[in-house]
């Protein structure tokens, strides 16, 4: 099915512990993002890629590196996960109209 | 500084009758503007989007109206049903440069009561 596709779902992680947050797209889209949900607080940009082989920072970036490894694939990771990046997050994909959203990550940070 | 702004949290509407979803917005250089409905455990799926050139867009039960004036766009359901029920999020972007994003609104929660 054509999409987004997020890994995993869900994830607890203990306070200092890494994770990569896993996204995929099959729609040919250039550019992906990666955002944070928070209660109150909408959809925050924490980084996005406009085309393979670049990234810029959004609006939360600290804490948090991005690597778009093939035009398909967009990676978030946190190298030392704190009670702050607890959060659902969502990645999307763009051809240049609207946005199409993973299902979410909900990550525990404990 | 939040540029896009739904004031309402949530909002609570008998079934059938018209929901009215309101977004205000800061930055005049918005030209696109986009409503993105949100289940729970899901992502936010597109829903209708209106450019700056028109005032009004219409998609069956659901229309998007444009006050660039007053900077505030508003989404109208009508009939409100059971399956509205769901997070309401706005979007707006400025369609410069290379770079295509889009600034969000904190989102309302629409209640549809039987």
């Amino acid at each position: 099915n054509a999409g987004v596709t997020q890994t995993p779902k869900f994830q607890v992680l203990k306070t200092g512990q890494s994770m990569t947050l896993q996204c995929a797209q099959d729609m040919n889209h250039n550019s992906m993002y990666w955002y944070r949900q928070d209660p109150g607080m909408g959809l925050r940009l924490i980084y996005y890629s406009a085309s393979e082989g670049t990234t810029d920072k959004g609006e939360v970036p600290n804490g948090y590196n991005v690597s778009r490894l093939n035009k398909r694939e967009f990676s978030l990771r946190l190298e030392s996960a704190a009670p702050s990046q607890t959060s659902v997050y969502f990645c999307a994909s763009s051809g240049g109209g609207g946005y199409t959203f993973g299902s979410g990550t909900r990550l525990t940070v404990v | 500084d939040q540029q896009v702004k739904q004031n309402s949290p949530s909002l609570s509407v008998q079934e059938g009758r018209i929901s009215i979803l309101n977004c205000d917005y800061t930055n005049s250089m918005f030209d696109y503007f986009l409503w993105y409905k949100k289940y729970p455990a899901e992502g936010p799926t597109f829903l209708i989007s209106i450019s700056s050139i028109k005032d009004k867009n219409e998609d069956g039960r659901f229309t998007v109206f444009l006050n660039k004036s007053a900077k505030h766009l508003s989404l109208h359901i009508v009939p409100s049903q059971p399956g509205d029920s769901a997070v309401y999020f706005c979007a707006a972007s400025a369609t410069f440069g290379s770079n295509y994003q889009l600034i969000w609104g904190a989102g309302t929660k629409l209640i549809i009561k039987p």
